[in-house]
């Protein structure tokens, strides 16, 4: 099956450093990426959508300039979360849909993200 | 918000036991899927019912999608220990733009 990577699996930085996570998708081109955000025990929040050389499209309530989304290839999209602060301490998690599958989301495993 | 609930939230069942997790959601769709997570991982996608379709199986997965009630169930028949996990619900935007939002949640734990 398809696989997405996604790293770092964990991360911890101090407050006002910015954050970059990488999602690849290793054995197929990724038409679409998104990106979530999930607290303990609930469901993911749907953050941004991002189509490959194009601006990401990011939900209401999520702030652009905050959290960077770079969907530079068909393989590759980066999350940079922007002078960290302790709130934005999560669960992030990526998924991307490829060309054939359309449907079927593939999701990478993850990157829990504390900001001291 | 389009987001679907699931119940229970969180559901204890004895090995060889089957599991029941139902999801409503608001809008109209193109289709439902079941995913499932373990506890700090990504999600694995379990099975896809259409909006044209009524039920569906997988191995020991059974799907069921009323559109009228706007309503899903999984059960998993005959669960082991490895099911434990959490179960999510997702429907489609109807834009149609591939675009998924993700129910509540059931945690399941299996007893061995």
């Amino acid at each position: 099956g398809a696989v997405v990577s996604q790293h770092p699996s964990r991360v911890i930085c101090k407050s006002g450093t910015s954050v970059k996570i990488e999602c690849r998708s290793l054995d197929f081109q990724a038409t679409t990426m998104f990106w979530y955000r999930q607290f303990p025990k609930k469901s993911l929040m749907l953050m941004a959508t991002s189509n490959e050389g194009s601006k990401a499209t990011y939900e209401q309530g999520v702030e652009k300039d905050k959290f960077l989304i770079n969907h530079a290839s068909l393989t590759l999209s980066t999350l940079t979360v922007t002078s960290a602060h302790p709130e934005d301490s999560s669960f992030y998690i990526c998924s991307a849909t490829d060309r054939e599958g359309g449907e079927k989301l593939f999701f990478g495993s993850g990157t829990q993200l504390s900001v001291l | 918000s389009q987001q679907g609930e699931e119940d229970p939230q969180a559901l204890s069942i004895q090995e060889g036991e089957n599991a029941t997790m139902n999801c409503s959601y608001k809008t109209s769709i193109n289709n439902l899927q079941w995913y499932r997570q373990n506890s700090g991982r990504g999600l694995v996608h379990l099975i896809l019912i259409r909006s044209n379709e009524r039920e569906k199986h997988s191995g020991r997965l059974r799907v069921t999608l009323d559109t009228s009630k706007k309503s899903s169930s999984l059960l998993i028949t005959a669960s082991r220990a490895a099911d434990t996990a959490s179960y999510f619900c997702a429907t489609d935007s109807p834009s149609g733009t591939y675009k998924y939002i993700f129910g509540t949640g059931t945690r399941l734990k299996v007893l061995a």
